[in-house]
């Protein structure tokens, strides 16, 4: 138990479907991350909220929409999906930059399927 | 373009003591170098933070040369529960970016 939940754990959905991933952390941190990972590739940095503003987003489709309330909840909207985008995505939590960044802790990943 | 550079799969034997190393070469003053363990439809878990010489805690050690451009991850005695994927980070203090490995696939043979 790392301290940050996702849910849902699984999720298959359709191209027209709008479904949404919650991260939830009780850390105590202030930064919050979306991570990508596809088979057989690394890990790849999709968005990343410091003090609940959003300072990177690395060139992530539009169909990928985050939301970070607080700095204890992070969300990721997903609308019109493609079959591509069918992967592990995980939240993971930090103390916010500059402090210890490098240090994250991941939740267990929400293993989504687009059919 | 920073970037860090891993093996992408080892093998071992239980009982041995394994050693993986990361190089980053365009690693600045400040930036920290950080390992983590993942296993298939988890999360990657943090092993071991460091930023020169040498770093121990309970599961590893973290070697980091004087000139920084490597870094080493050494895990005593593993055992078949080691059999995971090992990623090294450096986290830029420059620009806040985290440059990831890609990955060392790391199998313990009995």
């Amino acid at each position: 138990e790392t301290g940050v939940t996702q849910t849902p754990r699984h999720l298959v959905m359709g191209m027209t479907n709008k479904k949404s991933l919650k991260c939830e952390q009780h850390l105590g941190h202030n930064a919050m991350y979306w991570y990508k990972q596809s088979a057989k590739k690394p890990l790849e940095l999709m968005f990343v909220y410091n003090f609940k503003e959003q300072t990177e987003n690395n060139s992530v489709p539009s169909r990928f929409s985050p939301e970070c309330p607080n700095s204890s909840h992070l969300f990721l909207h997903l609308h019109t999906l493609q079959p591509e985008d069918s992967a592990l995505y995980l939240c993971a939590s930090s103390h916010a930059r500059p402090d210890s960044f490098g240090e994250q802790y991941f939740g267990p990943g929400t293993r989504l399927t687009v059919t | 373009l920073a970037k860090t550079t891993q093996p992408i799969s080892m093998d071992s034997y239980e009982g041995q003591e394994v050693n993986i190393t990361c190089s980053h070469n365009n690693i600045a003053t400040n930036d920290y170098i950080t390992w983590y363990q993942q296993f298939p439809s988890q999360g990657p878990r943090f092993i071991i933070q460091g930023y020169k010489t040498k770093v121990t805690n309970e599961v590893a050690s973290l070697f980091i040369p004087a000139d920084r451009k490597s870094s080493t991850l050494s895990l005593p005695r593993v055992s078949l529960s080691d059999t995971a994927v090992y990623y090294c980070l450096v986290a830029m203090d420059s620009n806040y970016q985290l440059i990831w490995g890609a990955g060392t696939k790391l199998i313990i043979k009995p």
